[in-house]
């Protein structure tokens, strides 16, 4: 299994402060995203990124930005958190972009915006 | 775009029950198609994968599902239902922006009944 970690695993913050999320892999692998899940949503795709200091949005990227300085940290941030971004966040990672190539996951993040 | 459709949010069966869950694709092109599964307070992972080799597809934990072209269908089944299965099921497909991207279903919470 990839190693992928998420911190913190829970967090609880009040709105318009600026919240930092963290994924870090050990297995090298090129493609790195952000998710977030939410009932009768299942996973909407917040950005992703497909190397050091390439990335790109997703579906729902409005209020997020990211960033990858390394191959093995990805960081969301929400600049000021509202609570409709409370939600669990999810870090998954992804070998290369051919289309058989499976998705290994972090743990999640839970994030209540109060 | 690619897309996939997951019909019934909450399934519930019987301990040894057949298992059925529901995914179908849209898709202009021949589709790579995933299933995960998501254990509660876990990230999720691979069940099992479509990549046009073979129409049938075993995966972990005696799950499988059938290609169906005419149906634009990959439905997951398994054969008899144990405690242990009851968990979320996302059926997702690589696709948009290249395979860069993957779309995942709104997902089927299974519950088994004792």
């Amino acid at each position: 299994d990839a190693g992928i970690t998420q911190s913190p695993r829970h967090k609880v913050t009040e709105t318009g402060t600026p919240v930092t999320l963290r994924c870090h892999q050990t297995e090298n692998h090129r493609y790195m995203y952000w998710y977030r899940q939410d009932p009768g949503h299942g996973l909407r795709l917040i950005h992703y990124s497909y190397g050091v200091k390439d990335t790109d949005k997703g579906e729902v990227s409005d209020g997020y930005s990211v960033s990858r300085s390394k191959t093995e940290d990805f960081l969301l941030t929400l600049e000021s958190a509202t609570s409709s971004q409370t939600s669990v966040y999810f870090c998954a990672t992804r070998e290369w972009e051919g289309p058989a190539n499976e998705q290994f996951f972090g743990p999640g993040t839970r994030l209540t915006v109060l | 775009a690619q897309s996939v459709t997951q019909l019934g949010s909450h399934v519930s069966v019987s301990e040894g029950a057949l298992v059925l869950l529901r995914c179908n694709y849209s898709s202009s092109v021949p589709p790579y198609l995933f299933w995960y599964v998501q254990y509660p307070n876990q990230g999720l992972q691979l069940l099992l994968k479509y990549t046009s080799a073979a129409t049938l597809v075993k995966g972990i934990n005696d799950f499988e599902a059938e290609f169906k072209k005419s149906e634009t269908s990959f439905h997951l089944t398994k054969p008899s239902a144990h405690m242990s299965d009851a968990a979320e099921y996302f059926c997702a497909v690589p696709g948009d922006g290249g395979y860069q991207k993957v779309t995942f279903g709104t997902g089927t919470k299974l519950q088994v009944i004792p």
